[in-house]
């Protein structure tokens, strides 16, 4: 079955930096993805949607700036999380969708945990 | 905002007994779709129902979608222990133009040996 690919799995870093969040379809195009953020015991809130060649669409409360997604080829978007803070830390999934199935179905990455000292 | 409500939040039951997680939604949908995740990981697809059907199987699991009352359930039979995991529903959405996956807040299910 499609594969999706995160990486790094785990990352830790100072307050005050930024981090990048790989998310790869690994055998097929995906010109939409998705990114999620989980906090401990939580549900996946959807953070925003990533566009292939296009600008990000951001659900509302998530901040553009804060959180730079690039989705710059049909099989590679990146989140980007920019001037980290403790509250910043969390569980990121991403997900991409494989038009090639009848159903468009999504298929999950398996999550990156961000801890921001 | 989240689109699904699951109950109960958790379910703690026996191996060899069934599970039945409910799941609420608001507003229209394509399909609906059921996941699970191991603590601390990523997800795992169980199963996807579309908005004109009422009942699939797969395995031991079973799910029944009823659009006009905007719920779902999953039933796992004969439970192990290996299923321990939180379950979650999610709506495949089209809002804005736009088709996403909005999860519910899911059911954390203990099966103990």
């Amino acid at each position: 079955g499609a594969v999706v690919s995160q990486h790094p799995s785990r990352v830790i870093c100072k307050s005050g930096t930024s981090v990048k969040i790989e998310c790869r379809s690994l055998d097929f195009q995906a010109t939409t993805m998705f990114w999620y953020r989980q906090f401990p015991k939580q549900s996946l809130m959807l953070m925003a949607t990533s566009n292939e060649g296009s600008k990000a669409t951001y659900e509302q409360g998530v901040e553009k700036d804060k959180f730079l997604i690039n989705h710059a080829s049909l099989t590679l978007s990146t989140l980007t999380v920019t001037s980290a803070h403790p509250e910043d830390s969390s569980f990121y999934i991403c997900s991409a969708r494989d038009w090639g199935t009848n159903t468009g179905e999504l298929f999950f990455g398996e999550g990156s945990r961000l801890t921001v000292l | 905002s989240q689109q699904g409500e699951e109950d109960p939040q958790a379910l703690s039951i026996q191996e060899g007994e069934n599970a039945t997680m409910n799941c609420s939604y608001k507003t229209s949908i394509n399909n609906l779709q059921w996941y699970r995740q191991n603590s601390g990981r990523g997800l795992v697809h169980l199963i996807l129902i579309r908005s004109n059907e009422r009942e699939k199987h797969s395995g031991r699991l079973r799910v029944t979608l009823d659009t006009s009352k905007k719920s779902s359930s999953l039933l796992i039979t004969a439970s192990r222990a290996a299923d321990t995991a939180s379950y979650f529903c999610a709506t495949d959405i089209t809002q804005g133009g736009s088709e996403k996956l909005v999860f519910g807040k899911g059911t954390k299910l203990t099966v103990n040996p």
